[in-house]
């Protein structure tokens, strides 16, 4: 089945600076490759995503490129804000979301302001 | 808010009982996803229904099952409890169009 990895566990970045998560996926079949942010007590809060057909996508301070050949996804966040802080999941999908989703282990992100 | 509700949002029970989940999806939305979370294990896929019908299930033990009801809204059962199941249990739904999971808030299951 699915593998997906994620790096790193833990990462706090000055307020105003970049973050970059970056995760792998071994299953080739995988197509969807969606990111979580998941708040203390709430459910995982879908921020953005990306279709194997597609190598970028962007939605104003977030964005997420794909490398198919490498099996790798990353999600980067510019011009960090206090309320970016919290735990953020990516995770791999086939049949474009329409199956279960497998998830990295993921990263707490601590903006400082 | 995601959309999807889920109740209750607390749940504490001995070992041994059996606890009813309530999922209602998004408004249009035919597929209901259970997760489970816990510290060790992270996030899970349990099952997955569309439509009524069980479409696939993940690493869902015998003692839990569940069901989703013409009105679209599902219901996870989790019977013979142990300690170990204590953990928060997520709903997801989507629509077949996008594919995009929309997660519910969550039931945290505590069992004692």
């Amino acid at each position: 089945g699915e593998n997906v990895e994620q790096h790193p566990s833990t990462l706090s970045v000055q307020e105003g600076d970049s973050a970059v998560i970056k995760c792998t996926y071994s299953d080739s079949a995988s197509n969807y490759f969606p990111w979580y942010k998941q708040e203390l007590g709430k459910g995982p809060q879908l921020i953005i995503d990306i279709r194997s057909n597609v190598g970028e996508k962007k939605d104003q301070r977030i964005a997420v490129t794909l490398n198919k050949t490498a099996k790798h996804f990353s999600l980067h966040i510019t011009e960090t804000q206090p309320e970016d802080s919290a735990v953020y999941f990516c995770a791999a999908s086939s049949n474009f979301g329409n199956e279960k989703l497998t998830f990295g282990t993921g990263t707490r992100l601590t903006i400082i302001p | 808010d995601s959309g999807v509700t889920q109740t209750p949002k607390h749940l504490i029970t001995a070992t041994g009982q059996r606890v009813t989940l309530r999922c209602s999806p998004r408004s249009g939305d035919l597929s209901v996803y259970w997760y489970q979370q816990s510290l060790d294990q992270g996030l899970q896929f349990l099952i997955q229904y569309y439509n009524g019908e069980e479409r696939a299930k993940g690493n869902i033990l015998e003692r839990f099952s569940a069901q989703q009801f013409p009105d679209l809204h599902s219901e996870l059962n989790l019977s013979s409890l142990e300690l170990g199941d204590s953990a928060l249990y997520f709903c997801a739904s989507s629509a077949l169009a996008t594919g995009e999971q929309y997660f519910g808030p969550g039931t945290r299951l505590t069992v004692t």
